[in-house]
């Protein structure tokens, strides 16, 4: 199972939106709702940001939202704020096993 | 407050094994998938393996089956990973990763363990 692709950076101003896509297959992101998105800052643990491809687990700011349109997901996070640069890994179900995104570095300019 | 904590890494040579432990506390353990993630230095996430609350259902992402065994016992709240035949490549943070209530997502990390391979 090959690893979800993502770009490899994006970047923003302060304010601004930004994008993050993750493009799979029919096997696993077009073929179930359940991709996840996680926010990693260097050094520490995976956070999970988005569930089951839209839905935001309780204390992750409104700013952070998640669609999905065929075999591709999405993460956008609207107004961005200094403490969002880090890097972000979709996650998809795939029957009996998951795949993870190669990860996106969202930086903060 | 959910915690996890894994202990077990460290340095084994190639070949070699190792046995790591995820301790669990608040939250019932026996009700939920658990996970085990990777994170090569540098590099992004890899899932690892996933086993089901009761045991009855365990899964290993290809390049682990036959090396890497998942178990879980619930009497102690604990989640093992047993490696075996390392490689360089196994080089990685070890994470555990508690499931979510759907089971659709990991909601709650360890703070990860480093097994190196080396000779």
């Amino acid at each position: 199972q090959s690893a979800l692709t993502q770009p490899r950076s994006v970047s923003g101003s302060p304010g601004q939106s930004v994008t993050i896509s993750c493009t799979g297959t029919s096997r696993d992101v077009g073929g179930y709702t359940y991709v996840s998105w996680y926010q990693q800052h260097p050094g520490k643990a995976p956070k999970l940001m988005i569930y089951d491809v839209a839905k935001r687990p309780s204390g992750v700011p409104d700013r952070f939202s998640g669609s999905k349109s065929g075999n591709t997901a999405s993460l956008t996070i609207s107004g961005l704020q200094a403490e969002d640069e880090a890097d972000y890994y979709c996650c998809s179900y795939a029957g009996t096993l998951e795949v993870f995104g190669t990860g996106t570095k969202v930086t903060v300019l | 407050e959910v915690h996890l904590v894994e202990s077990g890494g460290g340095l084994v040579k190639p070949g070699g094994s190792l046995r790591l432990s995820c301790a669990a506390s608040g939250f019932t353990f026996d009700t939920y998938i658990m996970t085990w993630v990777r994170q090569a230095p540098g590099k992004g996430l890899e899932w690892v393996s996933s086993i089901s609350s009761g045991s009855t259902y365990i899964y290993y992402a290809d390049s682990m089956k036959g090396r890497f065994t998942i178990s879980r016992d619930n009497a102690n709240n604990s989640l093992y990973l047993q490696m075996s035949n390392l490689r360089a490549e196994d080089t990685a943070v070890y994470y555990c990763a508690k499931g979510s209530i759907t089971g659709t997502t990991h909601d709650y990390w360890g703070q990860g363990i480093l097994v190196a391979v080396s000779s």
